[in-house]
């Protein structure tokens, strides 16, 4: 079984170029979350969907930032316009509600130059 | 979201056991104790996790304070390949709180 796949793995852009990261989950989780991981860092929660409703959003600049998850299934995160301090690895995790493991994307590497 | 702590690093050499230690004082009686690892250029993996038991799995041990403000993740014989970041992570079970909070977690270096 395929395991969480995101899309892409790396993107280069320049500042203030909008980008779009897209994540798969495993088939049948209906839970689906995104982080952003600086270097150094441990992985930050940006929100958190249960199908298609984002029930945990606290932590995603809503300024620049926006996600979609259609239909319950694949999910976007997209950044308008991109900024030098967004350059960070974003991660996607699945799972099913309340079940014990979630599995991780290998994530997206963004560089905002 | 309670918060857990842990050291910045620890060291071990290749086939000796390793404890991983956390702290964890404000847990609620509700949430669980998760552990995830992240090997370089990876997505973390699950690890194991528990609530108030020891819990053994083919990946490692977990032994939980009988007051669980702590925890201790145990690899009982290290190898090369367990060299990575290694997180404890608490994880409610209500809608509200069902999410994986990380914090900086613990670098594990393994030595020949």
């Amino acid at each position: 079984e395929a395991g969480v796949v995101q899309s892409p793995r790396y993107k280069i852009i320049e500042k203030k170029q909008p980008v779009a990261f897209w994540c798969n989950p495993i088939s049948g989780h209906n839970t689906l979350y995104w982080y952003r991981q600086n270097l150094g860092q441990g992985p930050e929660l940006l929100i958190r969907y249960e199908n298609e409703e984002a029930v945990d959003d606290s932590q995603l600049p809503k300024d620049r930032f926006s996600a979609e998850r259609l239909k319950g299934v694949d999910s976007t995160l997209k950044i308008q316009p991109a900024e030098l301090g967004d350059s960070a690895v974003y991660l996607c995790a699945s799972s099913v509600q309340g079940d014990a493991e979630a599995f991780f994307g290998q994530g997206t590497r963004l560089t905002v130059v | 979201d309670a918060k857990t702590t842990q050291p910045n690093s620890m060291e071990s050499n290749e086939e000796e056991p390793v404890h991983l230690p956390c702290n964890h004082s404000t847990i609620s009686g509700t949430d669980y104790i998760h552990w995830y690892r992240q090997l370089p250029s990876q997505g973390p993996e699950y690890v194991i996790h528990g609530l108030t038991s020891n819990v053994n799995n083919r990946m490692a041990s977990l032994a939980i304070a009988e007051d669980r403000k702590s925890s201790t993740l145990i690899l009982h014989r290290a190898t090369l390949r367990d060299a990575a970041v290694y997180y404890c992570i608490l994880r409610g079970r209500s809608y509200n709180t069902d999410k994986l909070i990380f914090g900086t977690g613990t670098r594990l270096q393994v030595f020949p």
